[in-house]
């Protein structure tokens, strides 16, 4: 099993700054994702971390707005830039625990609001 | 594309009732589905998958999913609700090749009642 930590846990941030989350697991993953989960909403993947390339990004999410690293097979970064109230959310980071099976294990997420 | 379909944002349940989630997908042949468990204040926690070995399908904490393609069909259920069962409940089916992309649905609260 994997465990995933990240931080911040939650954070209050004024509009047009930019917050940086870091993910960081336990052992090495080939991909790693990242979801946003807004309130009372599901979640929505956001793009897939691969190491050693640029990140994927599903439609609607732009490398611009939410810059991503991948700089080790442990390690994330997601970044919200230029941050606006409609981006209150939770950011959930995320591996395959298994290759090729789907199933994920996520962080405990983190808490962005944004004033 | 594919996509899931949760009936009711709220269920509730008394104690030791019987606990029924539903969701529905957009396609009769998913490569995969699942169900996933988000406590207060915590990340999802896999509780079942399926993947065509069994259409009845056992998970953690006494829930089981029973897939039914005639229905495009993964309902959550549980003989016997506890209070400790009291989250938000999603289901989820992988998009076509990539297994890792999950399509979630919109999440169902389960209230247990003592």
């Amino acid at each position: 099993s994997a465990v995933i930590s990240q931080k911040p846990s939650r954070d209050i941030c004024q509009r047009g700054t930019s917050l940086t989350i870091q993910c960081q697991v336990d052992s090495q993953v080939t991909m790693m994702f990242w979801y946003r989960q807004q309130p009372g909403q599901s979640l929505t993947l956001i793009a897939t971390a691969n190491q050693g390339s640029e990140a994927t990004y599903e439609s609607g999410f732009v490398i611009d707005k939410f810059p991503i690293s991948r700089p080790n097979l442990t390690f994330s970064t997601l970044t919200v830039s230029n941050m606006s109230p409609e981006d209150s959310s939770i950011y959930l980071c995320s591996v395959e625990r298994t290759r090729g099976t789907g199933e994920l294990f996520f962080g405990e997420g983190s808490r962005l609001t944004v004033l | 594309a594919q996509s899931v379909t949760q009936l009711g944002s709220h269920v509730s349940v008394s104690e030791g009732a019987l606990v029924l989630l539903r969701c529905n997908y957009s396609s009769s042949v998913p490569p995969y589905l699942f169900w996933y468990v988000q406590y207060p204040n915590q990340g999802l926690q896999l509780l079942l998958k399926y993947t065509s070995a069994a259409t009845l399908v056992k998970g953690i904490n006494g829930f089981e999913a029973e897939f039914k393609k005639s229905e495009t069909s993964f309902h959550l259920t549980k003989p016997s609700a506890h209070m400790s069962d009291a989250a938000e409940y999603f289901c989820a089916v992988s998009e076509g090749d990539s297994s890792y992309k999950l399509i979630f649905g919109s999440g169902t609260r389960l209230l247990v009642r003592p």
